[in-house]
């Protein structure tokens, strides 16, 4: 069966330094990936998606960028944190190739930029 | 681009008694509605989807209702528990073959109490 892990569970960094969170699925072959981010009370936004090694696509401009180096890995990344990029961050995976299946997340990430 | 509103933000029912939950879309190329469940601190989870040429979906006490025409979908929990509470999302979808592109509306805090 597939499983998706990814960490870290909770971020605490200052504002100005850098930000890598990571995220990996396994038993499947080339999902579809997907990051989202969740403010406080509000609905999932989608921030990026890849549908295949080094294919990234970014849905909002933001001081945030993704990487997909390997099949079933996508990283989330920014060089400097900026307060607003405080939130619950999602990553998601999809069979690919495959047209409207279901999404599946991972645990998430809850990060605090203080 | 695609636009979910979803009402009620919150809703407060009785043990028991049924549920609703309401979305409208404005794409009309969006011909995939999930639904998912988001327990506190946790990840999203799918707990029904319909596609465009269905009318109505029922997966035991969970039923969604799609009209295309009108542009809306509805979210049904009936006989409702108190381990129904949680936030519960919207999205929608136009057609993509490589993947899904979901948009999600701003979620439903339901509270069922005992």
């Amino acid at each position: 069966s597939q499983t998706i892990h990814q960490w870290p569970a909770t971020l605490v960094q200052p504002v100005g330094s850098p930000l890598s969170l990571e995220c990996t699925v396994e038993g499947t072959s080339n999902p579809n990936l997907y990051w989202y981010r969740q403010a406080a009370g509000r609905g999932l936004q989608l921030l990026f998606y890849s549908v295949g090694i080094g294919q990234i696509s970014s849905e909002v401009p933001q001081n945030l960028s993704a990487s997909r180096p390997q099949d079933r890995q996508f990283i989330l990344s920014s060089k400097k944190l900026l307060l607003s990029d405080s939130g619950f961050y999602l990553c998601a995976w999809s069979v690919g190739g495959q047209g409207n299946s279901p999404l599946h997340f991972g645990n998430g990430t809850r990060l605090t930029v203080t | 681009g695609e636009n979910v509103e979803q009402h009620p933000s919150t809703l407060s029912v009785q043990e028991g008694d049924s549920a609703v939950i309401k979305c409208t879309y404005s794409d009309s190329a969006s011909n995939y509605f999930p639904w998912y469940k988001q327990e506190l601190g946790k990840r999203p989870q799918l707990i029904i989807d319909i596609r465009s040429n269905v009318g109505e979906k029922k997966d035991q006490r969970i039923a969604v209702t799609l009209n295309k025409t009108a542009k809306h979908f509805s979210l049904h929990i009936t006989e409702t528990q108190p381990e129904d509470s949680a936030v519960y999302f919207c999205a929608a979808s136009p057609l993509w073959n490589a993947g899904n592109m979901l948009t999600f509306g701003g979620g439903t805090r339901l509270m069922v109490k005992p």
